[in-house]
């Protein structure tokens, strides 16, 4: 099957810091990624769309210059958070679109859990 | 605007009783809409998607678009499937661009 992930799986920063999220599809090419953030109990809420070879797609307030989406190649997308704060704590995931499936699957990867102190 | 409502935070029921995941929708043309589960340390998971009118685990779900509904059904509930589950659209196949609801943890006692 499809398989996404990410790295690292938690890192704990401190503020004023910045921090590099990758996803990776790992037997599949994605031209399409997306990143969500969810918070404890609560339901997913998409970042912004990433696509290969072009700029990423912000959802309406979400900061662009805080949160860097690179997708320089088929299978990897990263997010930067910039400047961490401890308001940017959460978790953060990926999913990646599959085109080669019956649906274009989205497959999702197993999360990042960011602490800024 | 594109919208997905699961009214209940958190469902339980005991074994083998039916269960009934609440999702309702708002979406002004013909969204593609689906299931995921989260188990328990565990990544979000496809669990079914109205176009293939599939069953997965026992689970099934019917489009109402008069009722602008897609609740997710089992008859008999294990206490495996006790997860957080979310009702999900696509507006447009073109970006793929999920939206999620607020996720209802079902919880199945023994």
């Amino acid at each position: 099957g499809a398989v996404v992930s990410q790295h690292p799986s938690r890192v704990i920063c401190k503020s004023g810091t910045s921090v590099k999220i990758e996803c990776r599809s790992l037997d599949f090419q994605a031209t399409t990624m997306f990143w969500y953030r969810q918070f404890p109990k609560q339901s997913l809420m998409l970042m912004a769309t990433s696509n290969e070879g072009s700029k990423a797609t912000y959802e309406q307030g979400v900061e662009k210059d805080k949160f860097l989406i690179n997708h320089a190649s088929l299978t990897l997308s990263t997010l930067t958070v910039t400047s961490a704060h401890p308001e940017d704590s959460s978790f953060y995931i990926c999913s990646a679109r599959n085109l080669g499936t019956a649906y274009n699957e989205q497959f999702f990867g197993p999360g990042t859990r960011l602490t800024v102190l | 605007a594109q919208r997905v409502t699961q009214p209940e935070k958190l469902l339980s029921v005991f074994k083998g009783a039916p269960v009934e995941l609440k999702c309702n929708y708002s979406y002004s043309g013909s969204p593609e809409l689906f299931w995921y589960v989260q188990y328990s340390r565990q990544r979000l998971q496809l669990l079914l998607r109205h176009i293939s009118r599939e069953s997965i685990k026992g689970f099934t779900a019917d489009l109402n678009k008069g009722e602008t509904s897609f609740h997710l059904k089992k008859p008999f509930a294990q206490e495996e499937d006790s997860a957080m589950y979310y009702c999900a659209l696509i507006g447009s196949s073109n970006t793929g661009k999920l939206i999620f609801g607020q996720g209802t943890t079902l919880q199945v006692k023994p």
